[in-house]
């Protein structure tokens, strides 16, 4: 089974400081591991991905996810915040299935972090 | 359209009343998503559709939660005798590129927000 967890339900940033949504993931294998982001009323929007090869992963808006096998972690960072970052952020895992075999369709979410930007 | 296209944003409906939830996925998108998202969650898989054919459907919660993509395109979702439990965000995502080998991100539709009454 595979797993996901973000330990902190919201994250408070000042508008220009660094910040880190944190993210942890359980599977039988290797992962592969997504950021999305949410807007009030509407779907998912990709970020980034991990699939192999550079643990620093570059994305979308500036954002990056540095991955940890050790830890098996997975953290969201930007290096200076904007008041338009504020939303809910999702980090979501797979197994590769070339450890678990074709089926391995399903992405599995955690709960989910609201950052909020303060001006 | 550009992107993943549901309808309707907003249904409700009393409890025991049958729903159909449309998905229109990016044109050429081979793989198709159905997720439920109850408030303050993140998504739940609920099944996966390799152009017409439902590879997994291990998600859906009962036998009331029927999905069917015919041609291999546009996709319904279907509740039959809806109860409260069901009242949930019902998001859809497709993806390119077939089976699970795919290492490409799903991308998501603005979602149909259910409320059961």
């Amino acid at each position: 089974a595979q797993s996901v967890a973000q330990p902190e339900d919201q994250v408070n940033v000042a508008e220009g400081n660094p910040l880190t949504v944190k993210c942890t993931y359980s599977v039988s294998g290797n992962p592969y591991l997504f950021w999305y982001v949410q807007y009030p009323n509407r779907g998912l929007q990709f970020l980034l991905k991990y699939i192999t090869g550079d643990n620093l992963v570059k994305g979308s808006y500036g954002f990056e996810a540095e991955f940890n096998k050790s830890q098996t972690s997975f953290h969201l960072k930007k290096p200076s915040a904007l008041v338009s970052d504020s939303a809910l952020y999702f980090c979501a895992v797979r197994e590769n299935p070339r450890d678990s075999g074709a089926g391995s369709y399903q992405l599995t979410f955690g709960k989910g972090t609201k950052l909020s930007v303060i001006p | 359209g550009a992107g993943v296209s549901q309808s309707p944003r907003y249904k409700v409906a009393k409890r025991g009343q049958d729903v159909a939830l449309r998905c229109d996925p990016i044109s050429g998108h081979v793989s198709l998503f159905w997720y439920q998202q109850a408030l303050g969650q993140g998504p739940e898989f609920l099944t996966y559709f390799q152009n017409e054919a439902q590879l997994d459907k291990s998600g859906l919660p009962s036998d009331r939660f029927f999905a069917e993509r015919p041609e291999g395109s546009v996709s319904t979702l279907k509740i039959q005798r809806t109860q409260q439990e069901d009242s949930a965000v019902y998001l859809c995502a497709s993806r390119l590129g077939t089976g699970g080998n795919s290492n490409q991100p799903q991308h998501f539709g603005d979602g149909t927000r259910l409320s059961i009454l």
